[in-house]
């Protein structure tokens, strides 16, 4: 069974740093594409930037490009997304996917809430 | 940046076809996929590559694509239809976009 597991809420406070997870099972965690996709409270979705475990190709959205850091582990099925200086507008749901292709996410974490406030 | 866009809201009732447009100008040349999102949880793909529907959902949810519009068609909606759904694809430069999203309403 494909699963995403995501790393539990976090509550920190603006200019901290932050690295959340998303661990990858039951399909070759190398051969996929992860994503990752943020949602404001209330707000629509908005796509982040994705990676490719198998050779750690990263591209990024302009709106999140130099703002946070997608990676990956392979050794470890993880995939991460971080941030080195939080600010109160990075508070939103994070959800990472598997890309079955670059665009087709058809597995799903259950998301990872991240509130930043003073 | 590119962009797409759709209505706020889409209002059926039981039983009704509903049909929720996406446009961009990039659409001729990229895919469309839809993404269904019901309260409180993970978005879940409906539609991918224009009109193929993954194994699980239901046949009364299909799409199409013609010049700059995706349409999403729901045949005979359902009350467990009512949810956000969003339209994604790609710029010219294979990075992805999702549009604003709408909100289906079953009453």
């Amino acid at each position: 069974e494909v699963q995403l597991v995501q790393s539990g809420a976090e509550v920190k406070k603006p200019g901290e740093s932050l690295k959340i997870s998303c661990k990858g099972s039951g399909y070759s965690f190398t051969s996929y594409w992860i994503g990752w996709v943020r949602q404001m409270p209330g707000k629509g979705l908005e796509w982040m930037g994705i990676i490719y475990p198998g050779d750690s190709d990263t591209r990024y959205s302009p709106s999140f490009q130099g703002q946070v850091t997608i990676s990956a582990d392979k050794s470890i099925s993880t995939a991460y997304l971080q941030w080195s200086s939080l600010k109160a507008s990075d508070t939103a749901m994070y959800y990472c996917a598997r890309g079955y292709s670059s665009s087709r996410f058809d597995y799903w974490g259950q998301g990872t809430l991240v509130t930043v406030s003073s | 940046s590119y962009e797409l866009t759709q209505p706020p809201s889409v209002s059926v009732s039981p039983g009704q076809t509903a049909r929720i447009t996406c446009s961009g100008d990039a659409l001729p040349k990229k895919y469309a996929y839809w993404y269904q999102q019901k309260s409180g949880q993970a978005p879940v793909l409906v539609i991918y590559e224009d009109s193929k529907r993954p194994s699980g959902i239901p046949e009364r949810f299909s799409g199409s694509s013609s010049g700059t519009m995706a349409t999403l068609t729901i045949s005979g909606a359902q009350v467990e239809d009512e949810a956000d759904y969003y339209c994604y694809s790609t710029d010219s430069s294979g990075l992805g976009v999702f549009g604003g999203g709408t909100k289906l309403t079953v009453l």
